[in-house]
């Protein structure tokens, strides 16, 4: 398994405003993802952080509005742009240590007022 | 897209009681993962459980990859295991590490 920290844990944060979580992994891993999960809801993966290059997004999240970065093997940061109320939710990456398994951070709880 | 669909929605349960939970899937998988997710929202990983059956202390998982489904027992309930269980699968050729996630199960162990 890995250890897998993540910053801020939580944080209020106005419209209009952007926040960047970071994702820290104790091990290099070959893949790191991002999910969200809107209050009282399931996990919806937003994005595969790719190393060295542009992240993968998947449907209905956009690069404009959730920009990552992933300057190496265990490290990766998460912007939430221009936010909204709509954007409050937990924020949680996840890496996969092989072959298979999934862990996931503690996750950064996000209220936009 | 595939489905993924867990069985009960809500669960309450009196300490030291048995439980089953279930995930269905509606195409075939090469990764199912069970995670229960405390009251403080930590993620905690179960089992990695494609086929086949595991235990781990008082908590197994059976998947059946051929009927598409997957179940979790919980014996001699603790309130320690309140919480959210969810299932989760990737769907693909390969392993592509992209997980869909089920609704989860919201299971209440009342003392």
């Amino acid at each position: 398994s890995a250890v897998i920290s993540q910053k801020p844990s939580r944080d209020i944060c106005q419209r209009g405003t952007s926040l960047t979580i970071q994702c820290q992994v104790d091990s290099q891993v070959t893949m790191m993802f991002w999910y969200r999960q809107q209050p009282g809801q399931s996990l919806t993966l937003i994005a595969t952080a790719n190393q060295g290059s542009e992240a993968t997004y998947e449907s209905g999240f956009v690069i404009d509005k959730f920009p990552i970065s992933r300057p190496n093997l265990t490290f990766s940061t998460l912007t939430v742009s221009n936010m909204s109320p709509e954007d409050s939710s937990i924020y949680l990456c996840s890496v996969g240590t092989g072959p298979y398994e999934q862990y996931f951070g503690p996750g950064t709880r996000l209220t936009v007022t | 897209g595939i489905q993924v669909e867990q069985s009960p929605p809500d669960l309450i349960l009196q300490e030291g009681a048995n439980s089953t939970l279930r995930c269905n899937f509606s195409d075939s998988v090469n990764n199912l993962q069970w995670f229960h997710q405390n009251p403080w929202g930590q993620l905690i990983n179960l089992f990695y459980i494609p086929s086949g059956t595991k235990q781990n202390g008082r908590l197994s998982a059976t998947t059946v990859a051929t009927e598409r489904y997957s179940l979790l027992y919980i014996s001699s309930s603790q309130t320690t295991d309140s919480g959210v269980y969810f299932c989760a699968v990737d769907h693909g050729s390969s392993n592509t590490g992209k997980l869909i996630f089920g609704q989860g199960t919201t299971l209440q162990v009342k003392p």
